[in-house]
């Protein structure tokens, strides 16, 4: 069973850029889509975008002009990027397999733990 | 104001049944299958549900899944006071090409 860990700053400037990292081990990141989710304290999830292991991307179109999602499949990794960030983008971001529209596996499994990403000056 | 509505909160005392619903629209729910996450206090959510009403390995079977139009539901029975959770419902929307989920149920067993 793959295991996901997300990480990066855990903090992060107004109007900077947010960049995570997500490292797949036990599993290769070959065949499967791969998706960032976040959550604000307090609130509930939000899908931010998803990546196919090929670079085919899918992006939420409330984001879609500040999101880039990235991958390298020599390091078994995907990233994220979140640029002109404002308090609005504190949020627990995770990392899952899974994010295509439909087939099997398109679905959110596994996660990885999340990593509180806060924005404040 | 989330594209999948779910009551806020839900509750039980133990060896009841409980549902939770999820309503949509007809260009997710309607079209496109419901998965169902559980999450507890400051931990990843996990997948319950998934295709209406599918359960993973090691999913109890206490816990179903269905679909009716444009409306899902999560029935929980026999329940028990490890179930105390958050419930989110998700689908495939076409119209926004993206993911959508319900706002969340905070499920409490009395």
């Amino acid at each position: 069973q793959a295991q996901l860990l997300e990480s990066g700053p855990g903090l992060v400037k107004p109007s900077e850029t947010l960049s995570l990292t997500c490292t797949v081990f036990g599993d290769s990141i070959g065949g499967f889509y791969w998706s960032w989710i976040r959550q604000p304290p307090g609130k509930g999830l939000e899908w931010i975008g998803s990546i196919y292991y090929s670079g085919s991307t899918n992006y939420n179109p409330s984001l879609k002009s500040r999101v880039t999602i990235s991958v390298d499949t020599s390091k078994n990794q995907f990233s994220l990027k979140l640029s002109s960030v404002t308090a609005a983008d504190t949020a627990v971001y995770y990392c899952a397999r899974g994010g295509h529209s439909s087939g099997w596996g398109s679905w959110f499994d596994p996660w990885g733990q999340g990593t509180l990403v806060t924005v404040s000056s | 104001q989330s594209v999948l509505t779910q009551p806020p909160s839900a509750s039980g005392t133990p060896g009841q049944r409980v549902t939770i619903s999820c309503s949509g629209s007809s260009s997710n729910i309607g079209s496109k299958y419901v998965y169902w996450y559980q999450q507890f206090p400051g931990t990843a959510p996990k997948l319950l549900i998934y295709r209406n009403n599918q359960r993973p390995s090691g999913v109890p079977d206490r816990f179903s899944g269905s679909k009716s139009g444009t409306s899902a539901s999560l029935a929980i029975s026999g329940l028990r006071s490890e179930d105390e959770a958050d419930y989110y419902c998700a689908a495939w929307d076409d119209s926004l090409s993206g993911w959508v989920f319900g706002g969340g149920t905070k499920l409490t067993v009395l």
